[in-house]
């Protein structure tokens, strides 16, 4: 138990689907982050946010939209996808944004397909 | 560019002692992670190495040296539970997480 829920483990969508990810975390951890993990790639930072506020975006198409309406929910919502978004989104935390050796904790991820 | 690199899959016996290599090349360096994942799971906090040398852990250890960009994982007294794959990330100049791709490793009886 890692104290960072995500919902829903696993959505198959297609092309022209809205649909949104949804993540909280139990910690009262200040950051939180989404992450892209493609089969035998590196895990891809997409976007950062330290007390609801967005510190980061890694030129993450717009097709992807976060949203952090307090520090214990972030949001992912999608749109418009394409099949090569198909991977497993990664939600996380840490204590604050980036400084030291703070440890982020992981949610299990949401396995997305699209169609 | 900024490159972390960890063999791609890694095969021992139950019992025995394997050491994972993770390399690294980045701009500027605050630390060493080490996690481990379960197929389908969260990623998982192991170690985290910022001076040279070696912290050890129960049957886990890290090793880093800072001058070589060079970092190992010693995992001992293997347990089929340890078939996993195991994640190296760095924190750059920025503190922003370089990760690896992940070794994954399996385990025989």
């Amino acid at each position: 138990e890692t104290g960072v829920t995500q919902t829903p483990r696993h959505l198959v969508m297609g092309m022209t689907n809205k649909k949104s990810l949804k993540c909280e975390q139990h910690l009262g951890h200040n950051a939180m982050y989404w992450y892209k993990q493609s089969a035998k790639k590196p895990l891809e930072l997409m976007f950062v946010y330290s007390l609801e506020e967005r510190v980061e975006n890694n030129s993450v198409p717009s097709r992807f939209s976060p949203e952090c309406p307090n520090s214990s929910h972030l949001f992912l919502h999608l749109h418009t996808l394409q099949p090569e978004d198909s991977a497993l989104y990664l939600c996380a935390s840490s204590q604050d944004p980036g400084t030291g050796g703070e440890t982020q904790y992981f949610g299990p991820g949401t396995r997305l397909l699209v169609l | 560019g900024q490159n972390i690199d960890q063999p791609t899959e890694m095969t021992a016996t139950e019992g025995a002692i394997v050491q994972i290599n993770c390399t690294y090349q980045t701009s500027g360096f605050n630390g060493l992670f080490w996690y481990q994942q379960h197929a389908g799971e969260a990623p998982t906090f192991l170690s985290y190495n910022v001076l040279d040398g070696l912290e050890e852990k129960g049957r886990f250890s890290s090793f880093l040296s800072r001058s070589k960009g060079y970092s190992y994982l010693l995992l001992k007294e293997l347990q089929m539970k340890d078939s996993a794959s195991y994640l190296c990330a760095v924190k750059d100049s920025n503190y922003q997480l370089i990760w690896g791709a992940g070794t994954k490793l399996i385990i025989k009886p």
